[in-house]
């Protein structure tokens, strides 16, 4: 079955400080992959999301992830952190033409000022 | 923008009691889905639709139901709540072609507490 695993359940970095959040799936055929954000208190949003192409993708707010099909990874990186980021962080997963979304346990970063 | 109104931010439900939570989207998504969020287990598939009167269970469906009469509505109902169903639910609404990957769009949720 498909899943999704976040390595790193709690992170406390200081402002500026590079941050990678790590992130594995288990499905090997097609998959678009996502990350989202949840800051306290508001829904979940969309930071970024790869289908195909570039295995490198930017999203919002300086954010990027890396996809590595060989090591079945997508990676969640900004290379300066803020105190704004304090967030939870959901790897997700869709494969094929379910629309169905896997999540990952999820990444509480706390960025200390 | 898309909205997904969930009715309830907080709700408070004694044990045995049925509970209904609402979810209502505003930009005519052929796809609706329930998750609930629990600390360390991220968020998990309950049921989900991809067209009115349509459901698929989820990972975890047992305890649930739904409902979807109109294309807007999507109701999530817990037919006897029971204390190991206190968590935060979310609701989602997508289109259906590649759904996810044109992105969810969650409500806020709904914090359910059964005492």
């Amino acid at each position: 079955a498909q899943s999704v695993s976040q390595h790193n359940h709690h992170v406390i970095l200081s402002e500026a400080a590079s941050l990678e959040l790590g992130c594995n799936y288990s499905y090997g055929g097609t998959v678009n992959l996502f990350w989202y954000v949840q800051y306290p208190g508001q829904h979940l949003q969309l930071l970024l999301k790869y289908f195909s192409g570039d295995p490198l993708v930017k999203g919002i707010k300086g954010f990027e992830a890396e996809f590595i099909k060989s090591k079945f990874s997508f990676n969640l990186r900004k290379p300066s952190v803020q105190w704004s980021d304090t967030a939870e962080y959901f790897c997700a997963s869709c494969s094929g033409n379910t629309g169905k979304l896997i999540f990952g346990q999820g990444t509480t970063l706390q960025v200390k000022p | 923008d898309v909205k997904v109104t969930q009715s309830s931010r907080y709700l408070v439900k004694r044990t045995g009691e049925k509970v209904f939570l609402e979810c209502v989207q505003d930009m005519d998504h052929e796809n609706m889905f329930w998750y609930r969020q629990d600390p360390g287990l991220g968020l998990r598939l309950i049921y989900f639709s991809y067209d009115v009167k349509m459901k698929e269970k989820g990972d975890i469906p047992e305890g649930y139901s739904v409902s979807r009469e109109k294309k807007e509505r999507f109701s999530l109902i817990l037919e006897s709540a029971s204390t190991n169903q206190t968590s935060m639910y979310l609701c989602a609404s997508s289109l259906r072609a590649q759904g996810a990957f044109r992105g969810y769009t969650f409500g806020s949720g709904t914090r359910l507490t059964v005492v």
